[in-house]
């Protein structure tokens, strides 16, 4: 059963707009979560987290929001550019010692000029 | 500096055969993890190393698979009697230390490995 959902394969927007990528979770004992963009041929690259004791972060054009109670997180790129466009993975922290990373099925973002 | 690097970074075999995927991680990071990614999936995790001991190793998901790291560097994964099922991208990340809050994992960019 998956942990982590983003039941959004794919997102399209245009230059200048906003993009929110959605991702869900299931156990209320995580408290870490990650942001991660991976290009084609490329390993993930770390993007932004969030601790659970706050509701949002911001980093530049990216935002992540938290909302404990729904067990659901976004980023929010504004505004949102070309290379811009990559797959995004959401990921919670499994504690316990390895602090092994659970991923989501990826959203696939497209940023048309 | 350098980052995480992989070999090979393709790998076409076929079934029934053995192969093995290296990864040479950061230097100075002691931990190292091995990924997978399937067609369609998210990244699944397989194994952790501290050092040269594997504490974690609950994602393999069979014996036909393991994992072995020396000298607190290289980190080999082996697949013996491989299977259709095992084709993927095997990812590899390090970071500079596990269990003291979040420490970035940095990924390398990965083998893919198809199994004919």
């Amino acid at each position: 059963d998956q942990q982590v959902k983003q039941n959004s394969p794919s997102l399209s927007v245009q230059e200048g707009r906003i993009s929110i990528l959605n991702c869900d979770y299931t156990n209320s004992m995580f408290d870490y979560f990650l942001w991660y963009k991976k290009y084609p041929a490329e390993g993930p690259t770390f993007l932004i987290s969030i601790s659970s004791i706050k509701d949002k972060n911001e980093d530049g054009r990216f935002t992540v929001f938290l909302n404990k109670s729904a067990k659901h997180l976004s980023l929010h790129i504004v505004p949102s550019q070309p290379g811009d466009s990559a797959v995004y993975f959401c990921a919670v922290i499994y504690q316990g010692g390895s602090e092994k990373l659970v991923f989501g099925k990826g959203t696939k973002l497209t940023v048309n000029p | 500096g350098a980052g995480v690097s992989q070999s090979p970074s393709n790998k076409v075999t076929e079934k029934g055969k053995d192969v093995e995927l290296r990864c040479d991680p950061i230097s100075g990071h002691t931990a190292l993890y091995w990924y997978r990614q399937s067609l369609g999936q998210g990244l699944e995790f397989l194994i952790y190393f501290q050092g040269n001991s594997a504490p974690d190793k609950s994602g393999l998901p069979s014996d036909r698979f393991s994992a072995e790291r020396t000298g607190g560097s290289v980190s080999t994964l082996t697949i013996q009697r491989t299977q259709q099922e095992d084709s993927a991208v095997y990812l590899c990340a390090s970071s500079l230390l596990a269990g003291a809050g979040y420490n970035e994992q940095f990924f390398g960019p990965g083998t893919r490995l198809t199994v004919l």
